[in-house]
Formats: C-alpha cells, sequence, structure tokens
C-alpha cells in the first residue's frame, strides 16, 4: 500500500511565522504535488515536482515555496504566514509521466491567527 | 488553464441512486479521475475512465462521459450512509496536468 505521510494533522501558526509543511511517501514515487483545500474552491494546485531539486509552480504558487532535497519529501514553506493563508492542504505523490492516479496524505489543517 | 465544474451539494436517501455531475473545458482529456474524500481524511481514486470510452461500470458505480458536451457523471447504485463524502470530478488534460474540480458534498439520509 502506498503511504503518505504529512507531518501534522493541525497547526496554529501567528501571522508572519515562517512555516514548514513536510510530506514523505514510501512508494518510490517520482512526482510530488501540494495543494490547498478550501470550500467552494475545490483543490487548487500551489507547487509539484518531477524530480529531486526540480520545482513547478502550479497555479497559486505566490507566498508559498517548496523543497525536495530527497526523492521521497517535498516541504511546503511558507516564508511568513498570512491569514489567508488559512486552510487545509493535501499533500499527493504518483508514479513518473505527469500526473495519474495520485496518492493523497490525510492533510493539514493550517490557522493562522 | 482548465475549468472544472460541480455542483456543491447532493442530498440522496438511503437505497437510492445518485448522479454526480462535472463539466470540464479541456477537449484534450485523456483521463477522467473520480476521487472520494471521506470526512477527515485526504482523497483515494474511486474509478476512472478513458477518452475514447462512453461508459465504464464498476460494481455500483457507473462513469459516463459526453465527450462533445465536455460531460462527466458519476453514478452509484444503492447508496448506503458509508457513501456520504465529498467527491471529485479530475480530468487530466494537456501536458498531462490533472485538475481538479470543486467537489460535491454527498449527503445520504438513512
Amino acid at each position: 500500500d502506498v503511504k503518505v505521510t504529512q507531518s501534522s494533522r493541525y497547526l496554529v501558526k501567528r501571522t508572519g511565522e515562517k512555516v514548514f509543511l513536510e510530506c514523505v511517501q514510501d512508494m518510490d514515487h517520482e512526482n510530488m504535488f501540494w495543494y490547498r483545500q478550501d470550500p467552494g474552491l475545490g483543490l487548487r494546485l500551489i507547487y509539484f515536482s518531477y524530480d529531486v531539486k526540480m520545482k513547478e509552480k502550479g497555479d497559486i504558487p505566490e507566498g508559498y515555496s517548496v523543497s525536495r532535497e530527497k526523492k521521497e519529501r517535498f516541504s511546503l514553506i511558507l516564508e511568513s504566514a498570512s491569514t489567508n493563508q488559512t486552510s487545509m492542504y493535501l499533500c499527493a505523490s504518483s508514479l513518473g509521466g505527469g500526473g495519474g492516479e495520485q496518492y493523497f496524505g490525510p492533510g493539514t489543517r493550517l490557522t493562522v491567527t | 488553464g482548465e475549468d472544472v465544474e460541480q455542483s456543491l451539494f447532493l442530498s440522496v436517501r438511503e437505497g437510492d441512486s445518485s448522479v454526480i455531475n462535472c463539466t470540464y473545458t479541456d477537449s484534450s482529456s485523456t483521463y477522467l479521475y473520480w476521487y472520494k474524500q471521506e470526512p477527515g481524511a485526504g482523497l483515494q481514486l474511486l474509478t476512472y475512465i478513458f477518452s475514447n470510452m462512453d461508459m465504464k461500470q464498476d460494481q455500483r458505480l457507473t462513469v459516463l462521459l459526453n465527450k462533445k458536451d465536455k460531460h462527466l457523471s458519476l453514478r452509484i447504485a444503492d447508496t448506503q450512509t458509508g457513501d456520504s463524502a465529498i467527491y471529485f470530478c479530475a480530468p487530466r488534460g494537456g501536458y498531462q496536468k490533472v485538475t481538479f474540480g470543486t467537489g460535491t458534498k454527498l449527503q445520504v439520509i438513512p
């Protein structure tokens, strides 16, 4: 079974803090993704990576950065958290080929106060 | 980019059929996925259809694809309370990118 784990289920941070969200997958997948999920907006792609040290912007990258130093780990960084970044953050991974079936982690509910 | 639209909410009685609809804009979509998200969990792939098919049946699930109208639907027969979840339509389009719809929250009334 593919397993995608995220470092926290719930996180509360203050405005202006630097926030790290970690994601680890155990199936040697090439692709990894970060989404945010908001009611009525569905999932929106923030960043994705097709290989180690490689990253591509998704649809809403502003205010975020990512790091992929190892194949199994993909980190999402909020350089200076703001209240409009309060959301559910979902990490996913998939085999190479650019998309296809994605395996999701359980999500991190981030609240920025 | 691609737009994927779904109605936000659907309520059905246990034992009835549920039909969740989706419209999309990218005519080059090759695979069209349906994901399910149960409360407090991430998304899981439920089923998918290739763009050269009109219909796919998988136990209680039936997927219908109308490529001309760019319309996809998911029918769940004999809906159970365990089917209560959010369902996402997700076409895989140009550049192999998967775009997720807004999600339809299915409520099953016992």
